[in-house]
């Protein structure tokens, strides 16, 4: 099993550009999350999905969009980069209750993206 | 929403010493999970317990246990016979339905 796939692993944006990170998994989690990491802090939530077609947004949702049209792939895009952006971003997914193991629940992450604004 | 406070920035402890990292919690909700992840260099986040709410029984993972005070909101890790891998940055988390939070983090150093 491949787990959770982010792509690309680094990437630079000019200001005011667009893109999409993307995000994919294989264990077929109904949840999946994004989130940034700020040096020297904790993660912060973006949006969130409990199973297709459904998302909603968290803590710092302002700036990303995101989608969940299978429940393999959950990808975040950036409207307009912007130098606040600049962060590591993960992508998580987990199962909705109990796993196959009876003991799963709970988020296994991406390695992350490195995304530096300019 | 629900908030995670851990108020420990850094903490260190001798190799082959018991530590124990705080977190406290603030939520309504009465059926939730609480987590445990770790951080090393690498930068992956890395699942060490987890502990279900309706559970009175606290979790306990080889040498990481957890002490869940569920009145009080607290939800503390305890590692034991720490070792050098131990040193990374330590996240608490709270989950429901989907929508998990974090603390800011607990950097600990394990000191040969």
């Amino acid at each position: 099993n491949a787990g959770v796939t982010q792509t690309p692993k680094f990437q630079v944006l000019k200001t005011g550009q667009s893109m999409t990170l993307q995000c994919a998994q294989d264990m077929n989690h109904e949840y999946m999350s994004w989130y940034r990491q700020d040096p020297g802090m904790g993660l912060r939530l973006i949006h969130y999905s409990v199973g297709a077609g459904i998302t909603d947004q968290g803590e710092v949702p302002n700036g990303y969009n995101v989608s969940r049209s299978t429940t393999e792939d959950f990808p975040l895009r950036l409207l307009s980069a912007a130098p606040s952006q600049t962060s590591v971003y993960f992508c998580a997914s987990s199962y909705r209750g109990q796993g196959a193991s009876g003991s799963d629940y709970g988020y296994t992450f991406g390695s992350g993206t490195r995304l530096t604004v300019v | 929403a629900q908030t995670v406070t851990q108020s420990q920035p850094e903490m260190s402890v001798q190799e082959a010493e018991t530590v124990t990292l705080s977190c406290t919690y603030d939520t309504s909700e009465s059926n939730y999970y609480l987590f445990w992840y770790k951080q090393p260099p690498s930068r992956q986040m890395i699942l060490v317990i987890r502990q279900e709410a309706y559970k009175q029984q606290n979790a306990t993972e080889n040498r990481f246990s957890v002490n869940f005070q569920k009145a009080a909101k607290s939800f503390s890790l305890k590692i034991s016979d720490s070792q050098l891998g131990d040193t990374a940055m330590y996240f608490c988390a709270f989950m429901k339905m989907g929508d998990m939070r974090f603390g800011a983090g607990t950097r600990l150093t394990v000191k040969p």
